[in-house]
């Protein structure tokens, strides 16, 4: 069954350095890709998304993802994280019937 | 924001009570799903729509059930509320039928059952 994995539950970063969050999944045809984020109390927007062709992808707001068949990976990225970056960030799966599956997210917190 | 309005923002219900949560959309989008947000779990689908009249469940189907009577409005009920559906609830629409289209989310609503 398809499943999305993302490792880690909580990460920090200092404001500045550059950011990489980790997303696995399991999916047995072409996968469709896609990074969300939400902000507290809000809905999800849309950050980016992986269809085919070029392996990396840019989103909005400065992140870039990379789609890694061999790893089974598309992780995102950002070489300078800003305080407005503190989000939870949500990385799923495009699945038959237009449905998504959604890894449990990783909280991002940034030290000033 | 992509016209989505769901109702209301928060609620607060007894166990055993019946709730109904709305979504309404301005896109004319024919896809309409429901998903609700749980710690350590992400959003998982609970029922979608891919038309008027036309529902399916998806993985948390339990104790919900939804109508779609109009393009815009898709509606949620919890027919007899339990503790375990405190959650937040989100709808969410796509215009395209073909997988890898982007899913709209709206701002969400936050269900407390006591």
């Amino acid at each position: 069954a398809q499943s999305v994995t993302q490792p880690d539950i909580h990460i920090t970063v200092s404001e500045g350095a550059s950011l990489e969050l980790r997303c696995n999944y399991s999916y047995g045809a072409t996968p469709y890709l896609f990074w969300y984020v939400q902000s507290p109390g809000q809905g999800l927007q849309l950050l980016l998304k992986y269809f085919s062709g070029d392996t990396l992808v840019q989103g909005i707001k400065g992140f870039e993802a990379e789609f890694k068949r061999s790893q089974s990976s598309f992780n995102l990225r950002k070489p300078s994280v800003h305080w407005s970056d503190a989000a939870e960030y949500f990385c799923a799966v495009g699945v038959r019937g237009n449905k998504l599956v959604f890894g449990a997210g990783t909280i991002l917190r940034v030290k000033s | 924001d992509a016209g989505i309005t769901q109702s209301p923002r928060h609620k607060v219900t007894e166990t055993g009570t019946p709730v109904t949560l709305r979504c309404h959309q301005t896109e004319n989008h024919r896809y309409m799903y429901w998903y609700r947000q749980d710690p350590g779990h992400g959003l998982r689908l609970i029922h979608y729509s891919y038309g008027v009249k036309d529902t399916d469940k998806g993985e948390v189907s339990d104790g919900y059930s939804v109508s779609r009577s109009k393009t815009e409005d898709f509606l949620l009920t919890l027919e007899s509320a339990t503790s375990s559906q405190t959650s937040v609830y989100f709808c969410a629409i796509s215009a395209r039928d073909r997988v890898g289209s982007p899913l709209h989310f709206g701002n969400g609503t936050r269900l407390t059952v006591t």
